[in-house]
């Protein structure tokens, strides 16, 4: 059963750093990218990046919102993917998910991470 | 950036009914579309891919249809169950992978 979990959420002041993960277990790791999506709270779903895998490189790309203070990243090895976040503000509340695909009939999210920048 | 608006943003209506909830983009997208169920505390639940193909275990209720610009997503004889949230979403020309700002259904 394919599965994914996030975790490292919490609070975390403006303009500080938070790194969060994304467990990936029940299928091959290294053969899938990796998307991030966020929610605001009682908002709606909005896209931050994807990271695609050893064979294309490890490119990434990124939403415009978050595009020089978000870095994906990953690691086959422990088929885990991060979500590394500096300069935080309080427009960067939301729960983060993780998705294996965001085109085509894939369909696995994780079950979220609430991230809360706040003094 | 193609931009997805979803229309109503809430509808009320009653358990038996069908329910009628609409996606436009704001280029042509081909069937490059997929629709979410959001409920409260859960992650998003992919119903539709590929604009009209349902998803794994997906009932029959849940019909999706449209290309290019417009797109439908249909459900049939509301049940309990199936007051929520949708978000369409566009995966043909990315970044950004762009969703729309959603659709409430709610009981009458």
């Amino acid at each position: 059963e394919v599965q994914l979990v996030e975790s490292g959420g919490g609070l975390v002041q403006p303009g500080g750093s938070l790194k969060l993960s994304c467990a990936a277990s029940g299928y091959t790791f290294s053969d899938f990218a990796i998307h991030w999506v966020r929610q605001a709270p009682g908002k709606g779903l909005e896209w931050v990046g994807r990271i695609r895998t050893k064979t294309y490189n490890y490119v990434t790309v990124y939403a415009a919102s978050v595009k020089g203070r978000f870095t994906i990243s990953r690691d086959d090895s422990k088929n885990t993917a991060y979500l590394q976040m500096n300069s935080l503000n309080t427009e960067d509340t939301a729960v983060y998910y993780c998705t294996r695909r965001l085109d085509g009939g894939d369909g696995y999210w994780g079950q979220g991470t609430l991230v809360t920048v706040s003094s | 950036e193609i931009v997805m608006t979803q229309s109503p943003s809430t509808v009320s209506m009653s358990p038996g009914e069908r329910a009628t909830l609409s996606c436009r983009a704001s280029q042509s997208i081909g069937s490059d579309l997929a629709w979410y169920q959001q409920k409260p505390g859960q992650a998003p639940r992919l119903l539709i891919y590929d604009a009209s193909t349902r998803a794994t275990g997906i009932p029959a209720k849940f019909t999706g249809s449209g290309s290019g610009t417009e797109f439908t997503l249909t459900i049939s004889s509301l049940q309990s169950e199936d007051f929520a949230v949708y978000y369409c979403q566009q995966y043909n020309n990315w970044p950004p992978i762009t969703f729309g700002q959603g659709t409430r259904l709610e009981i009458k």
